[in-house]
């Protein structure tokens, strides 16, 4: 097991609701990454939070946002729902690459069904 | 940009039997490359990385994955697969400099005994 932790396990949210997804990173990690995983396909890189800075985003529309505190744990904040936003997604905590740490710690993953 | 193909959608292989995942990648960069496990319900865990050095790399569970630079591939072997290996296994490549990575589709191993 990583020291990634994601909240919550499963979600249910009707079409046009707002949804907030949490991550804690590993420890000592600065580094948050957040992906969606289709059914059925690879992860897609949403954004990614380096020292509570956003540090590179994804092909995703402005509603899917984050942040990332000064514990270096993130949030994903997702508007305006639409079914196909249904996927399951993804936490990835990494270290401070200058320092050359290169793995990311994958959590366990929140599944979010619209409905 | 950078993009990872992976040839096989599934492979079913039995038990015991050696096995090969197949991944090609594109980019306009110098590369790390990575291959991830997820069983099912679960997130990913890492497998084996390539960040320099010598092209044949060892990972974790028995697997191994040689680096090609010509043929722009990094192909994930087994010489002997259990049951327990079954599930879907993802390469992935990020640049040196940032740390997104970019997923190919995946491949399902299925191993029958």
């Amino acid at each position: 097991e990583t020291g990634v932790t994601q909240s919550p396990t499963h979600l249910i949210k009707t079409r046009g609701q707002q949804v907030t997804l949490r991550c804690s990173s590993q420890s000592g990690h600065n580094t948050v990454s957040w992906y969606q995983q289709a059914l059925g396909q690879g992860p897609q890189f949403i954004f990614q939070y380096y020292r509570e800075e956003e540090n590179g985003r994804g092909n995703f529309p402005p509603r899917f946002s984050g942040l990332q505190f000064p514990n270096y744990s993130s949030e994903l904040n997702v508007n305006a729902l639409e079914l196909d936003d249904s996927a399951l997604y993804l936490c990835a905590s990494s270290g401070n690459s200058l320092q050359g740490e290169t793995e990311a710690f994958f959590g366990q993953g929140t599944r979010l069904t619209v409905v | 940009a950078q993009s990872v193909t992976q040839l096989d959608s599934q492979v079913p292989v039995f038990e015991e039997a050696p096995v090969e995942l197949r991944c090609n990648y594109s980019s306009s960069v110098s590369v790390y490359l990575f291959w991830y496990v997820q069983y099912p319900n679960q997130g990913l865990q890492l497998l084996l990385k390539y960040l320099s050095g010598s092209t044949l790399v060892k990972g974790i569970n028995g697997f191994e994955a040689e680096f090609n630079k010509s043929q722009t591939s990094f192909h994930l072997r087994k010489p002997s697969v259990h049951i327990s290996d079954t599930a879907e296994y993802f390469c992935a490549v990020s640049g040196t400099g940032r740390r997104a990575l970019t997923f190919g589709s995946g491949t399902r191993l299925q191993v029958q005994p």
